[in-house]
C-alpha cells in the first residue's frame, strides 16, 4: 500500500494568495515525522518543514505552515501569500521511528504554479 | 557550508558502460542514501546506509552497487549501463531519529544511451 499520496498532480494560485498542497499518509508506528520539500526548476531539494506524530500544535516556518490532522492522516502544506518564487514542485514525505526507521518515503509530488 | 555535495553534476554514457557517482557530506551525519528521480514517479530509494560499514538495498537496487567508503562519503556504481537507468540521482544525508530531515546534493543527471 502507498504510504504517502498526494492527489493533486498541479495546482494554479494566483500571487498573494493561499494555497493548501495535500498530502495524506499511512503507517502504524505511534512515532513518525512527516516533512514536505521543495524542488524548484533548478532541481535541488529544498527541506520546508516538519511535523512530529507526537507534536500538539502545527508546524510553522515563516510563509509555510503545516495543516496536522492525526486522525484523518493528513499533513497538508499551506503556503501563504504566494510568490512567484513559490512555483516548483512539493513532496511530502514521512520517517517512521521503529519501522524503516532510516527511510525517508516520499509522494509523487504536487507541481505548484503561481501566476501574476 | 558545503553540505551533501554530489560529483558529476551531468553524463552521458553508452548502453554497457560502467561509472560510479561520488557524494560526500560534511555534516557529521550518520546515514547516506541514493535516490533515483523519474518523471511522475517521485523519488525511490535506491540504496541507504545507516552508519559507517553498513548499507541496506532500498525500494529498486537492481543494476546498483553501492559503498560507504567513511562516514563522510557514499559512492553508487553502475556496473554495465543500461537505457532505464536514464534518470536524476540525488544523494542525502542525515542525522538518524524520525525528526531529522535529509539533507540532498544538487543531483547528478545521467543519460544512457
Amino acid at each position: 500500500a502507498q504510504k504517502i499520496t498526494q492527489t493533486q498532480p498541479g495546482m494554479f494560485v494566483q500571487e498573494k494568495e493561499a494555497v493548501t498542497l495535500d498530502c495524506t499518509y499511512d503507517t502504524s508506528d505511534p512515532s513518525y515525522g512527516l516533512f514536505w520539500y521543495k524542488q524548484p526548476s533548478s532541481g535541488e531539494m529544498i527541506f520546508l518543514i516538519y511535523q512530529g506524530s507526537y507534536d500538539q500544535q502545527n508546524a510553522t516556518e515563516g510563509r509555510y505552515s503545516l495543516n496536522f490532522q492525526k486522525a484523518r492522516k493528513s499533513a497538508n502544506l499551506v503556503i501563504s501569500a504566494s510568490q512567484l518564487g513559490d512555483s516548483a514542485m512539493y513532496f511530502c514525505a514521512m520517517r517512521e521511528a521503529f519501522y524503516n526507521t532510516d527511510k525517508l518515503i516520499f509522494g509523487t509530488g504536487t507541481r505548484l504554479q503561481v501566476f501574476p | 557550508n558545503a553540505g551533501v555535495t554530489q560529483t558529476p553534476k551531468f553524463q552521458v554514457l553508452k548502453t554497457g558502460q560502467s561509472m560510479t557517482l561520488q557524494c560526500a557530506q560534511d555534516m557529521n551525519h550518520n546515514s547516506m542514501y541514493w535516490y533515483r528521480q523519474d518523471p511522475g514517479m517521485g523519488l525511490r530509494l535506491i540504496y541507504y546506509s545507516a552508519s559507517e560499514g553498513t548499507t541496506d538495498k532500498g525500494e529498486v537496487p537492481n543494476g546498483y552497487n553501492v559503498s560507504r567508503l567513511n562516514k563522510r562519503e557514499f559512492s553508487l556504481r553502475l556496473e554495465s549501463a543500461a537505457p532505464s537507468q536514464t534518470s536524476v540521482y540525488f544523494c542525502a544525508s542525515s542525522h538518524r531519529g524520525p525528526a531529522q530531515p535529509q539533507h540532498f546534493g544538487d543531483g547528478t543527471r545521467l543519460s544512457i544511451l
